[in-house]
């Protein structure tokens, strides 16, 4: 398996610019999760799929913040508009059982 | 609500000297446990997990790590440190029954290998 993919690697855009972020769990992964990594509040859950179904969306920031999971194999994270400070590394993760992967993450830069 | 503490943001150890890493954790049920290992520019690795089953858990590179109940701690150790050991270090746990899955992190500690 080739792991959780995510894409981009890294995006610059400019504030007020709509951003997709993309993840592909592993497949048989019931279990999806975004996670946000920043130097001044570390990871943070954003929210958590369980079979395509949001689970628990309380870690979203704001509204400008949105995911969805339209099937087993793919989701996405939307930030619209982008402010400088969304800039943070975004991981997404899957599980199964207690077998958690992480994907590579995203590095995004608003300026 | 579970919560997640690592005690040092920073700790330096001589290649060689033991590692200890500490992590408590604050939940109302026994939580699953997790060690993950952060290199620069790069994911999250899973060192080592505990699900209820043997308090002392081994891991990957030489990295252990012991639950204890009664002092709610999973901190991480290993013998001898290596250079390539330094990285970012973060503890995390998760419910340990029901439905939910969600990791919850501690902030990390920096771990500086010197030689």
């Amino acid at each position: 398996d080739a792991g959780v993919i995510q894409s981009p690697r890294h995006e610059v855009t400019e504030m007020g610019q709509e951003v997709t972020l993309r993840c592909k769990p592993i497949s048989g992964h019931d279990y999806l999760f975004w996670y946000r990594q920043t130097m001044m509040r570390g990871l943070e859950l954003l929210i958590y799929f369980n079979n395509n179904v949001p689970i628990d969306d309380s870690g979203m920031p704001e509204d400008r913040f949105s995911a969805k999971m339209p099937n087993a194999s793919f989701s996405t994270l939307k930030i619209q508009p982008s402010e400088p400070r969304d800039s943070a590394v975004y991981f997404c993760a899957s599980c199964s059982g207690t077998a958690y992967t992480f994907g590579s993450g995203t590095r995004l830069t608003v300026v | 609500a579970q919560s997640v503490t690592q005690l040092g943001s920073h700790v330096s150890v001589s290649e060689g000297a033991l590692v200890l890493l500490r992590c408590n954790y604050s939940s109302s049920v026994p939580p699953y446990l997790f060690w993950y290992v952060q290199y620069p520019n790069q994911g999250l690795q899973l060192l080592l997990k505990y699900t209820s089953a043997a308090t002392l858990v081994k891991g990957i590179n030489g990295f252990e790590a012991e639950f204890k109940k009664s002092e709610t701690s999973f901190h991480l150790t290993k013998p001898s440190a290596h250079m390539s050991d330094a990285a970012e270090y973060f503890c995390a746990a998760s419910p340990g029954a029901g439905s939910a899955r969600q990791l919850t992190f501690g902030s990390g500690t920096q771990l500086t290998v010197l030689p």
